[in-house]
């Protein structure tokens, strides 16, 4: 079953206390993203990659990083999380060109 | 600024009660409009993709139609598992194809 995974799916934690969210897909798709998504302003790119060892930012990249050392995986790191990260996450992959064709099941942080 | 302008923000429907969503967009050189399926605790699902204005595409009771600034979402005779939220997307051409989402349409079928 194609499938995009999360994890966590919820976390609390606090100001400053680096925290990863691991994304993985099992399609092979070359392209992967990290959207947040917020109330009345959508989806959000943060990152993308189009490959293995090819990342750029998205619209909103400040307070995050990514890497993408294998095909399937892409985490998402945030170094020193502020209360203005608490949000909704969603890792997403596709075949080719930059539009998710498959999102995972969303990460709910709440940094305190 | 590339622009993704959903409407309405929720819509209320009686079961079997046709309607629309509408999704205006403002995107230099599009490449591309596409519609998803949001339910709650879940990602958005892939549901359409419209390239060029005069495009349809239909799926079960849903269809999707394109015009050179706005795209709509038809729902006949909806049924309560339709309720969601529903997303569209504007992708501008480029060598990364940059996209942008709307803040989506939250429908609620009532039996």
């Amino acid at each position: 079953e194609a499938q995009v995974t999360q994890n966590p799916r919820y976390l609390i934690t606090v100001t400053g206390k680096k925290l990863t969210v691991t994304c993985s897909q099992n399609m092979n798709h070359e392209y992967m993203s990290w959207y947040r998504q917020d109330p009345g302003l959508g989806l959000r790119q943060i990152y993308y990659s189009m490959n293995v060892e090819v990342t750029d930012k998205g619209d909103v990249p400040e307070g995050y990083k990514v890497s993408r050392k294998e095909k399937r995986n892409f985490p998402l790191i945030l170094e020193s999380p502020s209360p203005n990260q608490t949000s909704l996450y969603f890792c997403a992959s596709s075949l080719s060109g930059g539009v998710p064709q498959h999102f995972g099941d969303g990460t709910r942080l709440s940094i305190l | 600024e590339d622009q993704v302008t959903q409407s309405p923000e929720a819509l209320r429907l009686q079961e079997g009660e046709s309607s629309s969503l509408n999704c205006s967009y403002t995107v230099s050189g599009l490449r591309g409009l596409f519609w998803y399926r949001q339910d709650p605790g879940k990602g958005p699902e892939f549901l359409f993709t419209l390239y060029s204005a005069g495009e349809e595409k239909e799926k079960e009771r849903l269809k999707a139609t394109l015009t050179k600034k706005e795209s709509f979402l038809h729902i006949t005779a909806p049924k309560p598992e339709d309720s969601a939220t529903y997303l569209c997307a504007a992708v501008r051409s480029g060598g990364y194809q940059k996209v942008t989402f709307g803040t989506g349409t939250k429908l609620q079928v009532i039996p």
